[in-house]
């Protein structure tokens, strides 16, 4: 089955620093994957849609300079949330498409927990 | 765009049998997902349905009607593991809706 692994799974930082969290789809070739923020007990918010090989479509109020995408190859996406505050802790989840599936399942990653002190 | 609505919470008793609703608006149908998440993980797959009616997998079913813009989740024989959010996603450009916390109890 699709398979979607995504690194770290928890960091800690310190305020002003960066984290750069990886999302690889590892025995499919990903055209399409998709980054979401999840706050405690809510819903998944989209954040962005990367194409390989092209700019990210970023989501209204979702800031692209803090949170840069880059799609480089059809199997790594990675997410660099720059100069972090502690606003920015929460939930983040990858997902991916395979480019060859009709039905277009998304499959995710097991999400990376950023905390910032 | 569209719009995704789902019940916010929904408590069942072990065994049973519980149906979660989910409506949906959209300006282009084609397809509507299902997934499963449980506390603090990734959600995973779970039906998806483009033609009218049940698609049944085990002890999970999916229905769809496109006409009316709606669809649920039959959850059949319910076990403790089964408390999760049930979230439902129109296909396209993959916005979930609010999903729908189903507590499980003795």
């Amino acid at each position: 089955g699709a398979v979607v692994s995504q690194h770290p799974s928890w960091v800690i930082c310190k305020s002003g620093t960066s984290v750069k969290i990886e999302c690889r789809s590892l025995d499919f070739q990903a055209t399409t994957m998709f980054w979401y923020r999840q706050f405690p007990k809510q819903s998944l918010m989209l954040m962005a849609t990367s194409n390989e090989g092209s700019k990210a479509t970023y989501e209204q109020g979702v800031e692209k300079d803090k949170f840069l995408i880059n799609h480089a190859s059809l199997t790594l996406s990675t997410l660099t949330v720059t100069s972090a505050h502690p606003e920015d802790s929460s939930f983040y989840i990858c997902s991916a498409r395979d480019g060859r599936d009709v039905e277009n399942i998304q499959y995710f990653g097991a999400g990376t927990r950023l905390s910032v002190l | 765009g569209q719009n995704i609505d789902q019940p916010t919470e929904m408590t069942a008793t072990e065994g049973a049998i519980v149906q979660i609703n989910c409506t949906y608006q959209t300006s282009g149908f084609n397809g509507l997902f299902w997934y499963q998440q449980h506390a603090g993980e990734a959600p995973t797959f779970l039906s998806y349905n483009v033609l009218d009616g049940l698609e049944e997998k085990g002890r999970f079913s999916s229905f769809l009607s496109r006409s009316k813009g709606y669809s649920y989740l039959l959850l059949k024989e319910l076990q403790m593991k089964d408390s999760a959010s049930y979230l439902c996603a129109v296909r396209g450009d993959m916005r979930f809706g609010a999903g729908t916390r189903l507590t499980v109890k003795p």
